[in-house]
């Protein structure tokens, strides 16, 4: 059985730092790309960033670019997330994902979450 | 980037309804759209991907079609369990993005 268990999420000020894991298993974590999902309250799903099976290739969307760095470790089977210079706009239930497979592929299971909140 | 646009974004049906869902893309996206439900305080679940393909375990009363910029996600017959918030998503390239949302509610 797929999982995907996120950690990591909380509060912290505007301009602070953090960083989200999300362990996986249930499946060969170092075959397939990742991602990273965002959902801020009340409102619909934001795509953050992607990253490819070996980490040798990312993506990310314009509004973190600079900011939010996608990593994985496929020795420990975590993906990650650092997040600096955080805003108030980043606050949003962060899940991670994992992809269906090779070439262009939707997300095909999600973590339950875990809820970022930026505020002094 | 891509722009994705649901409608309706509130839809009310009763049990048995056949329900329609339109995503409709800015620019062609060929087959590259997903659709997932997402339940309240709950993870988005995979429902159909490359526009009308059956993920696993979805029931056969959800389906998908459409091709280029026009997509709809049908409910033959609305079950309890159906009442949700479904998006589509196109991933057809990078950023990918997600219409705004389509809520289910009771009528």
């Amino acid at each position: 059985e797929v999982q995907l268990l996120e950690s990591g999420g909380g509060l912290v000020q505007p301009g602070g730092s953090l960083r989200l894991s999300c362990a996986a298993s249930g499946f060969t974590f170092s075959a397939y790309a990742m991602s990273w999902v965002r959902q801020a309250p009340g409102k619909g799903l934001e795509w953050v960033s992607t990253l490819s099976s070996t980490g040798g290739s990312t993506y990310y969307a314009d509004s973190v670019k600079g900011r939010l760095t996608i990593s994985r470790d496929n020795s420990k089977n975590t993906l990650y997330l650092q997040m600096n210079s955080l805003r108030a706009e980043d606050t949003a239930v962060y899940y991670c994902a994992k992809d269906y497979g090779s070439g262009p592929t939707p997300c095909e299971y999600w973590g339950q979450g875990t809820l970022v909140t930026v505020s002094s | 980037d891509i722009q994705m646009t649901q409608s309706p974004s509130t839809l009310s049906a009763s049990v048995g309804d056949r329900v329609t869902i339109t995503c409709r893309a800015s620019q062609s996206i060929g087959s590259w759209l997903a659709w997932y439900q997402q339940k309240p305080g709950k993870a988005p679940k995979l429902l159909i991907f490359k526009a009308s393909t059956l993920q696993s375990g979805v029931p056969s009363r959800f389906s998908g079609s459409g091709s280029g910029t026009e997509f709809t996600l049908t409910i033959s017959s609305l079950q309890p369990d159906d009442f949700a918030t479904y998006h589509c998503q196109q991933y057809n390239s990078y950023p990918w993005t997600f219409g705004q949302g389509t809520k289910v509610e009771t009528k």
